[in-house]
């Protein structure tokens, strides 16, 4: 059974710093994209940052650019997520999702986990 | 403002249809597969449908996907009280380089 655990979440001052992470389980961690998705209290999903299977791409939304840093441990089966120079905004619940891509059918997130909330 | 567009509610009686419609651009739905989550009150996102129409295991036939050009919708046929959720499209844009989402849409049953 695929299993996604976040934790990390806390409450931090503005400027401050957060350590994210997700364990996985129950799939081969090092076989795909992971995703850091987060919802703001009350409001919609909002894309933060992917990294490929063996973290040598990786994508930020604008927002969290230079800011926030995705990274991977694919021996411990772990995401992370580096947040630092945190903002009110940032106040969300952060998700860890798998994300399976082919060629033919493109990505999508097929698992998710119950998330994290960081309050700023 | 989401760079996907979706109504904000929709609603219907029990056995009704919804659909809900997505509008994007070239970069995004126009180029791109979309994708489609749901997300019950108090829980987390859930992948409903992607690469435009194709169910994920155990996700009833009721709900379908299409796209056409540039915009995409899902329809929730003979609606359920189990069907009252958010849902969301999502997309890779390839001119920002980032996973695009739309605003959500509230699905009511009456």
């Amino acid at each position: 059974e695929v299993q996604l655990v976040e934790s990390g979440g806390n409450l931090v001052q503005p400027g401050g710093s957060l350590r994210l992470s997700c364990a996985a389980s129950g799939f081969t961690f090092s076989n795909f994209w992971m995703s850091w998705v987060r919802q703001a209290p009350g409001k919609g999903l909002e894309w933060v940052a992917n990294i490929k299977q063996d973290g040598s791409e990786k994508y930020y939304v604008d927002s969290v650019k230079g800011r926030f840093t995705i990274s991977r441990d694919n021996a411990k089966n772990s995401l992370y997520l580096q947040m630092n120079s945190l903002r009110a905004e940032d106040t969300a619940v952060y998700y860890c999702a798998r994300v399976a891509c082919s060629s033919s059918i493109g990505c999508y997130s097929d698992y998710w986990g119950q998330g994290t909330l960081v309050t700023v | 403002q989401s760079v996907l567009t979706q109504p904000p509610s929709a609603s219907g009686t029990p056995g009704q249809r919804v659909t809900i419609s997505c509008s994007g651009s070239s970069s995004n739905i126009g180029s791109n597969t979309l994708n489609w989550y749901q997300q019950l009150p108090g829980t987390a996102p859930k992948l409903l449908m992607y690469s435009h129409n194709q169910r994920p295991s155990g996700v009833p036939d009721r709900f379908s996907g299409s796209k056409s050009g540039t915009s995409a919708s899902l329809a929730i046929s003979g609606l359920q009280s189990e069907d009252e959720a958010d849902y969301y499209c999502a997309a890779w844009d390839a001119s920002l380089n980032a996973v695009v989402f739309g605003g959500g849409t509230k699905v009511t049953v009456l």
